[in-house]
């Protein structure tokens, strides 16, 4: 069975400086999927980037970046600039493409800002 | 509607009482999914429909849990005989392209059961 392991629970950043979380998954799979999603105090969960294993480029959206590295089944995201509205939690995500529908989460990173 | 839109936004219950949670998908999705987020926890499968296919019930926690979704849109999931454990935050979400596009999700039914 695929697991997704995030192993900070908390994470502070300055306000306008960059920060890294982590995620590490297993899966004997070639084929997935990888995602990062961000859980403001709304509850809802909200897509931030994605990540298909068989391409090789980092997946990129505007400040949000990631660290693909498949061999060490790894996927961090790299927030730049932080904005006082990135806090909240962030949960990695992974998919398999095989018509299996279910997202495996991570037990999430909450990150702070600080002013 | 511009959204996935889910009711109650909140529930409290008294333990061995029924409760049916509500998820409306966005219009013309005809993927559907329920998620649980118990607390200082990710979120767990649920359930998963497609279209017109059987549902994925593979992640329902026991018989006490079970979910429909008439005319391929509105979704209830219903516990029965709830439980303290059932505490969580019910997650529904849609999608049109499959998960590989990722979701839009809800923003949760929040259940107590005290």
């Amino acid at each position: 069975a695929q697991t997704v392991t995030q192993s900070q629970p908390e994470m502070s950043v300055q306000e306008a400086e960059t920060v890294t979380l982590s995620c590490t998954y297993d899966t004997s799979e070639s084929d997935y999927y990888l995602f990062w999603y961000k859980q403001p105090p709304s509850r809802q969960m909200i897509l931030v980037i994605r990540q298909e294993a068989y391409k090789q480029q980092n997946a990129t959206e505007n400040r949000f970046s990631v660290n693909f590295q498949k061999a060490a089944k790894s996927f961090s995201l790299k927030i730049s600039d932080s904005q006082l509205g990135d806090a909240a939690m962030y949960f990695c995500a992974y998919s398999t493409n095989f018509g299996n529908e279910k997202l495996t989460f991570g037990t999430g990173t909450r990150l702070t800002i600080i002013p | 509607g511009a959204g996935v839109s889910q009711s109650p936004s909140n529930k409290v219950t008294e333990k061995g009482k029924d409760v049916e949670l509500r998820c409306d998908p966005i219009s013309g999705h005809t993927a559907l999914y329920w998620y649980r987020q118990s607390l200082g926890q990710g979120l767990e499968f649920l359930i998963y429909f497609q279209g017109n296919s059987a549902p994925d019930k593979s992640g329902l926690p026991s018989d006490r849990f079970s979910a429909e979704r008439t005319g391929g849109s509105v979704s209830t999931l219903t516990i029965q005989r709830t439980q303290q454990e059932d505490s969580a935050v019910y997650l529904c979400a849609s999608s049109l392209q499959g998960v590989a596009y990722g979701y839009t999700f809800g923003s949760g039914t929040r259940l107590t059961v005290v």
